[in-house]
């Protein structure tokens, strides 16, 4: 039972252009949401997140929104930089707070 | 100041052996998270610990692993009696607390079952 969800398992954008990921859930206990970025061969690098109480976070070129109505987030990266390919990962967690549950992750690549 | 450090990066077992994965959280940090990603697919969690205690183990097969968090020392992750679906990249994750802000994930380990 997949509680969260990327669809996309790849996307493909140009240079300077918007890269918009998204992820879905399912369980109506998670409140707080983590998008997280990662390159081969290491770890997940934390980037962004939102709480439920908020319906937008903006930190930068990153910005997240959440639909808790829809239980759809969203991540918007403009402008897009070729560094910015890597696998993108959305991640939730309940009010218990002793684990994120991850999607399957988003390959972005930014084209020059 | 350190980050996650884990070792070793890279191990290789043969079927049936003992595979031991260690996991130094980041200085000041008493909270640590184990997570497993298979290939293609997302990190799926494991266990959480804090000093000598386990506090979630939800994540965990049932048979063959264990974890622990001594007092002095890393993290330890033990999978007896390895098979070939244990390959998979292993991740530690540490925090001062339970603020998400502050979670710091290591740069894991990738363990081939031969």
């Amino acid at each position: 039972d997949q509680q969260v969800k990327q669809n996309s398992p790849s996307l493909s954008v140009q240079e300077g252009r918007i890269s918009i990921l998204n992820c879905d859930y399912t369980n109506s206990m998670f409140d707080y949401f983590l998008w997280y970025k990662k390159y081969p061969a290491e770890g997940p690098t934390f980037l962004i997140s939102i709480s439920s109480i908020k319906d937008k976070n903006e930190d930068g070129r990153f910005t997240v929104f959440l639909n808790k109505s829809a239980k759809h987030l969203s991540l918007h990266i403009v402008p897009s930089q070729p560094g910015d390919s890597a696998v993108y990962f959305c991640a939730a967690s309940d009010n218990a707070g002793n684990m994120l549950t991850f999607g399957g992750g988003t390959r972005l690549m930014v084209k020059p | 100041n350190a980050g996650v450090m884990q070792n070793p990066r890279h191990l290789v077992r043969r079927r049936g052996q003992e595979a031991r994965l260690r996991c130094s959280p980041m200085k000041g940090h008493s909270h640590v998270y184990w997570y497993r990603q298979l290939p293609e697919e997302g990190l799926k969690f494991m266990v959480y610990l804090q000093k000598e205690n386990i506090i979630d183990e939800s994540g965990m097969p049932k048979e063959r692993f264990s974890a622990e968090f001594p007092k002095e020392g890393p993290s330890i992750l033990r999978i007896q009696q390895v098979v070939r679906g244990d390959s998979a990249a292993y991740f530690c994750a540490s925090s001062p607390g339970t603020d998400w802000a502050g979670y710091t994930f290591g740069s894991g380990t990738r363990l081939t079952v031969v």
